[in-house]
């Protein structure tokens, strides 16, 4: 059973405010990490998939980094606004030839009030 | 982005029947759907991995003859649940993957949240 964690499970942030949070995965068999936001009633919508050791993504507010080597990734958010109030996912993919399935953390719950 | 429908987005049965889910990719061809449940509190565990034309994969401890997956055309995979138990109430959500194996985004679905009574 692979072990994706994220911490912490929930934050309460004022608008302005920057944050971040940590998703801790296996190093070992790494393939690809994947971020997610899910917003209250609606559908996860993807927000970044990195497969490099070292990579930096950005959209807008939010930005993520990886480290594969040591098994975590970070997602920035800048001048956190209320629309990014969601829950944030990370979903790990190992290298295991035939199987392609992402395995999910728990999640971040980021709610963001004026 | 993409969109992935899901229905019904609420459910509520009886013990003992089935309940049929839809997941239907809406401007993609998804030669692969991903089905998951969602405990409270709990992260998105996957259930099965449809395929398009042939049989589902099924993850350990998932009763394939318990949830039945069909995937019979590039746009929609069904999961039923057969004979419904109080145990099977939950949170369920689907995906097409669009892109590589590994690094091709998901587009979810509403979910489906089941009550057997």
């Amino acid at each position: 059973i692979l072990n994706v964690e994220q911490s912490p499970q929930s934050l309460h942030v004022q608008e302005g405010d920057s944050t971040n949070f940590t998703c801790s995965f296996p190093s070992s068999n790494f393939y690809a990490l994947h971020w997610y936001r899910w917003e209250t009633a609606k559908s996860p919508e993807a927000l970044f998939v990195m497969t490099l050791n070292g990579d930096e993504k950005k959209k807008g507010r939010i930005s993520a980094t990886l480290n594969t080597k040591e098994g975590y990734s970070y997602l920035y958010i800048k001048g956190s606004q209320p629309e990014d109030s969601a829950t944030y996912l990370c979903a790990f993919v190992a290298n295991t030839g035939t199987a392609s399935k992402l395995t999910f953390g728990t999640g971040t719950r980021l709610q963001v009030t004026l | 982005g993409a969109v992935v429908s899901q229905h019904p987005s609420w459910v509520i049965c009886k013990s003992g029947t089935s309940v049929k889910i839809e997941c239907r990719s809406l401007d993609f061809q998804a030669t692969t759907m991903f089905w998951y449940r969602q405990f409270p509190k709990q992260s998105l565990m996957l259930m099965a991995t449809s395929n398009e034309g042939s049989k589902a994969t099924y993850e350990q401890g998932v009763e394939k003859d318990k949830f039945l997956i069909n995937h019979a055309s590039l746009t929609l995979s069904t999961l039923t649940v057969t004979s419904a138990h109080p145990e099977d109430s939950s949170f369920y959500i689907c995906s097409a993957r669009r892109g590589g194996r590994y690094t091709g985004e998901l587009f979810f679905g509403e979910g489906s949240r089941l009550t057997v009574l």
